[in-house]
């Protein structure tokens, strides 16, 4: 697509129940990335894809998160049992490449509310 | 590990005035850095990048930054603020040159007075 296309862009959830937030990525993009943004802070990495692997994991903030990415293109961030402090902005990104040099670009976000 | 520190959570400046918005960065090797623009209820959009080239970078909407080693500083400019600058900032520099993954900094959000 034209774009990195996120999905849904709102989502209320009640706690302790399970989300699955989705990434479009743009056509042809082999790195696709994801982030949370938590009000009044900055961007927190979690998990990086090349192709369907996922070698660093590092940002994830508990077994609770869990991400896949299927057929190199679409990716799935799931949050289980959810919990309140995980009411924020989650941004999707993709590049060409994974080296760093050309920028990411930006989905609008899922804004996840846990009620 | 490097970090990215952004001064000033909010800055103002009255409409055709000059726009700096600070970054300063820890690197012990020479990093990417990137300013990205967000907008309300959108995503992030690159406005410009340094990757080792010229020091003096310009990017989209009239903004440019400047890299300065030896003050480890990438600071965004704009001769003459517009309305439409107003939005969210953030410097990002990558975790270490050449690899994927970007720090961010906390954000600057601007405020442009008529």
């Amino acid at each position: 697509g034209a774009g990195v296309s996120q999905s849904p862009s709102n989502k209320v959830t009640e706690k302790g129940k399970d989300v699955e937030l989705r990434c479009d990525p743009i056509s042809g993009h082999t790195a696709l990335y994801w982030y949370r943004q938590s009000l009044g802070q900055g961007l927190e990495f979690l998990i990086y894809f090349q192709g369907n692997s996922a070698p660093d994991k590092s940002g994830l903030p508990s077994d609770r998160f869990s991400a896949e990415r299927t057929g190199g293109s679409v990716s799935t961030l799931t949050i289980q049992r959810t919990q309140q402090e995980d009411s924020a902005v989650y941004l999707c990104a993709s590049s060409m490449e994974s080296q760093g040099t050309d920028g990411y670009t930006f989905g609008s976000g899922t804004r996840l509310t846990v009620v | 590990a490097q970090s990215v520190t952004q001064l000033g959570s909010h800055v103002s400046v009255s409409e055709g005035a000059l726009v700096l918005l600070r970054c300063n960065y820890s690197s012990s090797v020479p990093p990417y850095l990137f300013w990205y623009v967000q907008y309300p209820n959108q995503g992030l959009q690159l406005l410009l990048k340094y990757t080792s080239a010229a020091t003096l970078v310009k990017g989209i909407n009239g903004f440019e930054a400047e890299f300065k080693k030896s003050e480890t500083s990438f600071h965004l400019t704009k001769p003459s603020a517009h309305m439409s600058d107003a939005a969210e900032y953030f410097c990002a520099v990558s975790e270490t040159s050449g690899t994927y993954k970007y720090i961010f900094g906390t954000g600057t959000r601007l405020k442009v007075l008529a």
